[in-house]
């Protein structure tokens, strides 16, 4: 059975504050790893769709790497702001086309 | 662009009634349609894939007969609980692909089911 965690479940942090949670997975046979965004009452949005062993990606105050030797990646976000809060999930994939094995998720709140 | 919508977004049913759930893609022909299902504090765990015109494949341990996923259309696909019982209530969520991005999946916002 392939587990993806991530870690923490949850982060109340300070507008302004940067954070950064993580997603392990497991490393063999991995195709991509997926970031997603989901606000509450709306549809997750994709953020980063990874494949590349050391591969970065930006997005606005958003950056993720991938190490796909030892299975995991790094989301961060500098500079929070409120409309952040939201729940970060992760899913990483084993082949082209394949299905998304998710993380329970990061439910991040940024206080004002 | 890539927007999914999902009908309705919540429903509240009697123990053994059938509950429809639509899934469509607005804007684009999606190939192949995905349905997941979330209990609280879980991770969405995918039920089938299904690709139009085609049967659906179930994930081990989904009821195929309980769980009807027709996918008739390239913008179109419904998720039947049939004989819906107290522990189907979920979260249930479907997301949609086309072939020019086959490992995008756009999701829906998902239907919360009650069965009383």
């Amino acid at each position: 059975i392939l587990n993806v965690e991530q870690s923490p479940q949850s982060l109340h942090v300070q507008e302004g504050d940067s954070t950064n949670f993580t997603c392990s997975f497991p490393s063999s046979n991995f195709y991509a790893l997926h970031w997603y965004r989901w606000e509450t009452a709306k549809s997750p949005e994709a953020l980063f769709v990874m494949t590349l062993n050391g591969d970065e990606k930006k997005k606005g105050r958003i950056s993720a790497t991938l190490n796909t030797k030892e299975g995991y990646s790094y989301l961060y976000i500098k500079g929070s702001q409120p409309e952040d809060s939201a729940t970060y999930l992760c899913a990483s994939v084993y082949n082209q086309g394949g299905k998304l094995i998710f993380g329970q998720g990061t439910e991040l709140s940024v206080k004002p | 662009g890539a927007v999914v919508s999902q009908h309705p977004s919540w429903v509240i049913c009697k123990s053994g009634t059938s509950v429809k759930i639509e899934c469509r893609s607005l804007d684009f022909q999606a190939t192949t349609m995905f349905w997941y299902r979330q209990f609280p504090k879980q991770s969405l765990m995918l039920m089938a894939t299904s690709n139009e015109g085609s049967k659906a494949t179930y994930e081990q341990g989904v009821e195929k007969d309980k769980f009807l996923i027709n996918h008739a259309s390239l913008t179109l696909s419904t998720l039947t609980v049939t004989s819906a019982h107290p522990e189907d209530s979920s979260f249930y969520i479907c997301s949609a692909s086309w072939t020019g991005e086959v490992d995008t999946q756009y999701f829906g916002p998902g239907t919360r089911l009650t069965v009383l």
